[in-house]
């Protein structure tokens, strides 16, 4: 089973609006970490924010913020004032503290269009 | 500059045929990985490695095998290549993997098997 889920493929956006992008987990770890990605068109693939399970600070970095709802173990992204380049494709990930705490684990991610 | 370097970009190789994916890596990083992207599939994790040995390969094929020559390479040869071995391969590199630190990731290298 998927321990990352992305539920939408594909989401569409005009310019200036604010998207919320979301993602599930599946962890029995206390302390594991929250990342989100974006998958530029040219193919590079680059860091946007991260959250940890021990944080409670609502974790911001410009345009980009999370909404992270432990118990339910979800974690939003939330981008404001779109612009055509954040066009794309945005990738949530887990790393986990335990037995295989070495890598991040993947969802398949959401492919954003924002329309001038 | 890129920090992160993966050649080829692209690849079209014979089904057979035997390839090596290179990734050099400029940021000072101990640990390395590879994950590959197949169409609508997860990101998946294949080899991570700290100080150029493996800590943990995630891949059932032993056609896959990982090659690190230096602290900051880490080469991807696959043998025996088959179509559905067709994908995006990434490498990433980051400080020490068990600390769950950030990936900083490579463009890519797409390999299409006919």
């Amino acid at each position: 089973a998927e321990k990352v889920i992305q539920v939408w493929s594909t989401a569409s956006r005009q310019e200036g609006e604010e998207l919320t992008l979301d993602c599930s987990y599946e962890t029995s770890q206390v302390l594991y970490h929250l990342f989100w990605y974006k998958h530029l068109l040219s193919g590079e693939m680059v860091f946007l924010i991260r959250q940890t399970s021990s944080s409670t600070a609502k974790e911001r970095s410009g345009r980009y913020s999370v909404v992270f709802q432990k118990s339910l173990k979800s974690i939003s992204l939330i981008i404001s004032a779109l612009q055509p380049d954040d066009s794309g494709k945005y990738f949530c990930a887990l790393w986990e503290r335990g037995n295989s705490g070495t890598y991040q684990r993947f969802g398949t991610g959401t492919k954003l269009q924002v329309v001038p | 500059d890129p920090k992160i370097i993966q050649k080829p970009k692209y690849l079209v190789a014979v089904t057979g045929s035997e390839k090596i994916l290179i990734c050099e890596q400029y940021l000072g990083h101990n640990a390395m990985y590879w994950y590959r992207q197949s169409a609508k599939k997860p990101l998946e994790f294949m080899f991570s490695y700290s100080y150029q040995k493996l800590m943990d390969n995630q891949t059932a094929s032993s056609r896959f095998q990982p090659q690190s020559s230096k602290k900051n390479h880490l080469d991807l040869q696959i043998t025996a290549l088959k179509p559905d071995d067709s994908a995006t391969y990434f490498c990433a590199s980051s400080l020490p993997g068990h600390s769950g630190n950030t990936l900083y990731f490579g463009e890519g290298s797409r390999l299409i098997v006919v």
